[in-house]
C-alpha cells in the first residue's frame, strides 16, 4: 500500500528561525512530488513540485529536496514568518496507472513572535 | 476567477438526516474530488470523477454518495448523517493529463449531533 508519512507532527519555532520538515514516501513508481500549505480554515495550496529528477526546488523562503534513492523530501523554510504558522501537506502522485495522490498526515507549525 | 467554490461553509445534522453538499469549478478541469479532514487523520479521498460520467469509490466511500452533474459540478451527498460522518470536506479539482496539482475549496465544516 503506498504511504506518505510525516515528521514532525508537530513543530513550534520562534519568527526569523529556520526549521525543516520530513516526508518519507513508499509511492513507486512516482511521477511528482507536492508540498501543499494549509492555512488554518482554508484549503491547501501548492507550495513546490519535484519530478523525479530534480533535487532541489525553491519558492522564495521555501525549499524543497528530494532523494528519490531514499525515498525521502524536506521543505526547508528560511527565516520563518508569522504568516507561515500553518499545516505543510507532502503529496506523492503515482505513476504507471493509477494517478490517484497520497496524502501525508500533514505537519502543524506554529510560528511565535 | 472563483476557482473552486462549496456551499455551504457550514452545516448542522441530527442523525439520520441527509444533505447534499456542492461544488463548482470554473477552471475547466476534467477532474473533480471529494476529501473529508479530521484531525490527525489529514486529508482521506472520499470519491472523485476522472472526467464527466465517471466516478470511483476512493479511501472513505461508506456513508456517501456523489453526482458528476456536469464538467464544472461535482456533488457529494449524505443520505442518513452519522455523527461519525462530522468533518470538514473539501471539494478539489484537476486537470488529469497534467502534473496533477489539485486545487481546493475552502471547506464545508459538517456537525451531526
Amino acid at each position: 500500500k503506498n504511504q506518505v508519512e510525516q515528521s514532525p507532527q508537530s513543530l513550534i519555532i520562534l519568527e526569523g528561525k529556520n526549521c525543516t520538515l520530513q516526508c518519507n514516501y513508499t509511492v513507486s513508481p512516482f511521477s511528482n512530488l507536492r508540498w501543499y500549505k494549509q492555512d488554518t480554515g482554508r484549503g491547501p495550496v501548492s507550495l513546490t513540485i519535484m519530478t523525479f529528477s530534480e533535487n532541489t526546488k525553491s519558492n522564495g523562503r521555501y525549499t524543497a529536496t528530494l532523494d528519490a534513492d531514499t525515498k525521502q523530501s524536506s521543505l526547508h523554510i528560511t527565516a520563518s514568518q508569522l504568516s507561515d504558522s500553518a499545516s505543510y501537506i507532502c503529496v506523492v502522485r503515482p505513476s504507471g496507472g493509477s494517478y490517484i495522490p497520497t496524502f501525508g498526515r500533514g505537519t502543524s507549525l506554529i510560528v511565535h513572535p | 476567477n472563483a476557482g473552486v467554490t462549496q456551499t455551504p461553509k457550514f452545516q448542522v445534522l441530527k442523525t439520520g438526516q441527509s444533505m447534499t453538499l456542492q461544488c463548482a469549478q470554473d477552471m475547466n478541469h476534467n477532474s473533480m474530488y471529494w476529501y473529508r479532514q479530521d484531525p490527525g487523520m489529514g486529508l482521506r479521498l472520499i470519491y472523485y470523477s476522472a472526467s464527466e460520467g465517471t466516478t470511483d469509490k476512493g479511501e472513505v466511500p461508506n456513508g456517501y454518495n456523489v453526482s458528476r452533474l456536469n464538467k464544472r459540478e461535482f456533488s457529494l451527498r449524505l443520505e442518513s448523517a452519522a455523527p461519525s460522518q462530522t468533518s470538514v470536506y473539501f471539494c478539489a479539482s484537476s486537470v488529469l493529463e497534467d502534473t496533477g496539482e489539485l486545487f481546493f475549496g475552502e471547506g464545508s465544516r459538517l456537525t451531526v449531533l
